[in-house]
């Protein structure tokens, strides 16, 4: 069973870093492209981030580029997001998705809550 | 930037009728469009990828059409499980993968 837990959130004040970690099990972890998905309080889905299998690719929205940045160590099954330049608009739900069929995302993590706020 | 929209914004509807929802694209995103179910509290869970495929364990009530630019998400016979809010994604060439802002399906 794909299981992808997900954890580092909290609040933060607007300027300050997070790491956010996702753990997986399940499947064959460097097989798959994963990303970051993202969801503001009563609002809808906004994809964040992805990373290839080796990492040697990775993609941003553009709100994020410059202060995000993803990682992957394939030895320890896990991803990161390294979050930077936190601004009151990234407050919300982070999810860890695995990528299947080229960017549908067949697996979820639970979510960690980042809150932006002074 | 592809900009998915999808109508209606709330979707009404008695339990075991038929719930159809659509998606549409501002450019062409050929086949590669998933639908997701998001019941409050939880996380999204993929129905449809590939605009037409089922993901494993989803219902055969739950059926997806369309290519290029509009899609469509069938609920044949509403069960009380099935609201909830959904959205539509592409997934065309290389990212940004964009949501559309999702349709609430509540009981009429």
């Amino acid at each position: 069973e794909v299981q992808l837990v997900d954890s580092g959130g909290g609040l933060v004040q607007p300027g300050g870093s997070l790491r956010l970690s996702c753990a997986a099990s399940g499947f064959i972890f460097s097989n798959f492209w994963m990303g970051w998905v993202r969801q503001a309080p009563g609002k809808g889905l906004e994809w964040v981030a992805n990373i290839k299998e080796d990492g040697s690719e990775k993609y941003y929205v553009d709100s994020v580029k410059g202060r995000f940045t993803i990682s992957r160590d394939n030895a320890k099954n896990s991803l990161y997001l390294h979050i930077n330049s936190l601004r009151a608009e990234d407050t919300a739900i982070y999810y860890c998705v695995r990528e299947v069929a080229g960017g549908a995302f067949a697996g979820w993590g639970q979510g960690t809550l980042v809150t932006v706020s002074s | 930037e592809i900009v998915m929209t999808q109508s209606p914004a709330t979707l009404s509807v008695s339990l075991g009728e038929r719930a159809t929802l659509s998606c549409r694209a501002s450019q062409t995103v050929r086949s590669k469009l998933a639908w997701y179910q998001q019941k409050p509290g939880q996380s999204p869970r993929l129905l449809i990828f590939g605009a037409s495929t089922r993901a494993t364990g989803i219902p055969a009530r739950f059926s997806g059409s369309g290519s290029g630019t509009e899609f469509t998400l069938t609920i044949s016979s509403l069960q009380s499980e099935d609201f909830a809010t959904y959205y539509c994604q592409h997934y065309n060439n290389w990212p940004p993968w964009t949501f559309g802002q999702g349709t609430k399906v509540e009981i009429k």
